[in-house]
């Protein structure tokens, strides 16, 4: 396809369990963010990729929260021992290498901690 | 630290009519763009228009227009002809770029917009 694609869609997960979050970003974009968005709130930066390189990853709210692109392309953000506070949807956006590229934004996966 | 403001939760506009969406921000930096993206309930975050920073001239992209003002750090979003479809939460979004650690966007807490049949 050719846009971002994420998935799932939606995730319930029970308190304690482990999930992954999977991105596909745009054939031949360098950088991948990952993004977490609480209800009626704006998109929070949690990690940055070039490529393969986990350049940024300052905005991980906790060492639960782990992110890879091993190959720099398919991402994923794991989550482990899931807590009630991580329900959000975490957004995945990709872009090109450049001063005036704009981020290019998947649907999102909502998760939903019980 | 960059913070963007939206000051305005909540707004509707009548179809066919203008409504203008505000958004002011604060940061050191002489080099910068901005953003304005649009999110429908599909959640998929959908760019509007992109303003340089040191370009002087508004961006316009179709109905959608921006009151870029530098000195007042100021950038709204002018959308003309309303059109149900325009419904969404909009978000004003920051960013520097060219940085090691990559763009940095930094975004405002959102607009949600309804237009009226």
């Amino acid at each position: 396809g050719a846009g971002v694609s994420q998935s799932p869609r939606y995730k319930v997960a029970k308190r304690g369990q482990d999930v992954a979050l999977r991105c596909d970003p745009i054939s031949g974009h360098v950088s991948l963010f990952w993004y977490q968005q609480a209800l009626g709130q704006g998109p929070e930066f949690l990690t940055y990729f070039q490529n393969e390189a986990q350049l940024d990853k300052s905005g991980l709210p906790s060492d639960r929260f782990f992110a890879e692109r091993p190959e720099g392309s398919v991402s994923t953000l794991k989550i482990q021992r899931t807590q009630q506070e991580d329900s959000a949807v975490y957004l995945c956006a990709s872009s090109l290498f450049g001063r005036a590229s704009a981020l290019h934004f998947g649907n999102g996966t909502r998760l939903t901690v019980t | 630290a960059q913070t963007v403001t939206q000051s305005q939760p909540e707004m509707s506009v009548q179809e066919a009519e203008t409504v203008t969406l505000s958004c002011t921000y604060d940061t050191s930096e002489s080099n910068y763009y901005l953003f304005w993206y649009k999110q429908p309930p599909s959640r998929q975050m959908i760019l509007v228009i992109r303003q340089e920073a040191y370009k002087q001239q508004n961006a316009t992209e179709n109905r959608f227009s921006v009151n870029f003002q530098k000195a007042a750090k100021s950038f709204s979003l002018k959308i003309s002809d309303s059109q149900l479809g325009d419904t969404a939460m909009y978000f004003c979004a920051f960013m520097k770029p060219y940085r090691i650690s990559g763009n940095q966007f930094y975004f405002g807490t959102g607009t949600s917009l309804t237009v009226i049949p």
